[in-house]
């Protein structure tokens, strides 16, 4: 089956505590993303890469770090410089700008 | 800056009539991609249409159509003979900066009565 699979579904973050996300395709997409999902406020975009070894900051990036070291893989770690980072965080690939393709979500919240 | 704005925060329906979803975008390039998303309870963000700008052919989908205004940079879908199951956040999106990003209005939140 293939498309896009994030772990966990729930995840605790004690204060001071970096936690990361994980974020894996076997759509064979070059294209990956990371959205926040907070209520009323749509989806908005984290960190974004579009080839493995390199990739770009979106429209909220502080607190957040991401790596590509494998085409198949991008994982998310929310730093504790992210003071508030209670959201529904979805990972997403692209072929190429045609279509956006997403996972089941990660729910992070705060202990 | 906001570039989609989805203007209804929500609308409801009932079963098997008519809803119209209205969507405006902001943007400078001439060519880019439109889309409606759903999203049901269980969170997983289902594509529904899609369209390209260049075509002028409003696309569809089954129940699901749309109404593509370029040059008013409108996009709104109409969802026809509305079934329970079409009870959903809506989220328009388009493409920004050559293809690499998708830019997400807020939602539309649709009840559907029975």
């Amino acid at each position: 089956d293939g498309g896009i699979t994030q772990s966990p579904k729930y995840l605790f973050r004690k204060e001071g505590q970096n936690v990361t996300l994980s974020c894996e395709q076997n759509l064979n997409h070059d294209a990956m993303y990371w959205y926040r999902q907070d209520p009323g406020q749509g989806l908005r975009l984290i960190y974004y890469s579009q080839i493995v070894n390199d990739f770009q900051k979106g429209d909220i990036a502080e607190g957040y770090s991401v790596s590509r070291e494998k085409k198949e893989s991008f994982p998310l770690t929310v730093t504790s410089a992210q003071k508030n980072p209670t959201a529904f965080y979805l990972c997403a690939s692209s072929p190429g700008g045609i279509g956006w393709y997403f996972g089941a979500g990660t729910r992070l919240s705060v202990l | 800056a906001q570039t989609v704005t989805q203007s209804q925060p929500e609308m409801s329906v009932q079963e098997a009539e008519t809803v119209t979803l209205s969507c405006t975008y902001d943007t400078s390039e001439s060519d880019y991609y439109l889309f409606w998303y759903k999203q049901p309870p269980s969170r997983q963000m289902i594509l529904v249409i899609r369209q390209e700008a260049y075509k002028q052919q409003n696309a569809t989908e089954n129940r699901f159509s749309v109404n593509f205004q370029k040059a008013a940079k409108s996009f709104s879908l109409k969802i026809s003979d509305s079934q329970l199951g079409d009870a959903a956040m809506y989220f328009c999106a388009h493409t920004q900066g050559g293809s690499e990003k998708l830019v997400f209005g807020k939602g539309t939140k649709l009840t559907v009565n029975p």
